[in-house]
């Protein structure tokens, strides 16, 4: 069974300040989609950043980075320069190449304190 | 704008009845979802539909039901059978076709007294 785990339970980082979550996941497939979604307290989940599997570039978008390292199934999210409205639950997420399903890690949920 | 709507935003039940949970998206995205989400459990996935008129089972479908009659519409009956209905309800709904990136809509609290 494909599985994601995030072990991270809570993190908290002082705003300015950079912040790295952890996601692994099991899966026998080769080609797939990884994501991050920030759930903040609005609980309106909201796209970070996504990763093809068959890029071997880290994807980043803006103060988001991704460091995906397929071959140990790893998958984290850095944060840099922390600001407080990155105050929220992430999920990480993960979608087999050969269906629309995704599966969802537990989450994470993340203070950033001034 | 385009979308995904849920409403209502909070909803109270009493128990032992059927409430149906609307969605709507206008993203003209084939495929739809819907998931519960419970402190500490992340998202399960409820049912879905990549086509009108065609749904499928997701992980904890029992006690709930599904129709796709239109495109843009996915409906959610959590009936009665429902042992723990109370929880936070998200639709979703993607391109389809193995794109997988899913857009969410605000949510729906359902508390049963």
């Amino acid at each position: 069974a494909q599985t994601v785990t995030q072990s991270q339970p809570e993190m908290s980082v002082q705003e300015a300040e950079t912040v790295t979550l952890s996601c692994t996941y099991d899966t026998s497939e080769n080609n797939y989609y990884l994501f991050w979604y920030k759930q903040p307290p609005s609980r309106q989940m909201i796209l970070v950043i996504r990763q093809e599997a068959y890029k071997q570039q880290n994807a980043t978008e803006n103060r988001f980075s991704v460091n995906f390292q397929k071959a140990a199934k790893s998958f984290s999210l850095k944060i840099s320069d922390s600001q407080l409205g990155d105050t929220a639950m992430y999920f990480c997420a993960f979608g087999p190449d050969n269906t629309d399903k995704l599966i969802f890690g537990t989450g994470t949920r993340l203070q950033v304190f001034p | 704008d385009g979308g995904i709507t849920q409403s209502p935003k909070y909803l109270f039940r009493k128990e032992g009845q059927n409430v149906t949970l609307s969605c709507e998206q206008n993203l003209n995205h084939d495929a739809m979802y819907w998931y519960r989400q419970d402190p500490g459990q992340g998202l399960r996935l409820i049912y879905y539909s990549q086509i009108v008129n065609d749904f499928q089972k997701g992980d904890i479908a029992e006690g709930y039901s599904v129709s796709r009659e239109k495109k843009e519409s996915f409906p959610l009956t959590v009936t009665s059978a429902q042992k723990n209905p109370t929880a936070f309800y998200l639709c979703a709904s993607s391109i389809g076709y193995s794109v997988n990136e899913q857009f969410f809509g605000p949510g729906t609290r359902l508390t049963v007294l």
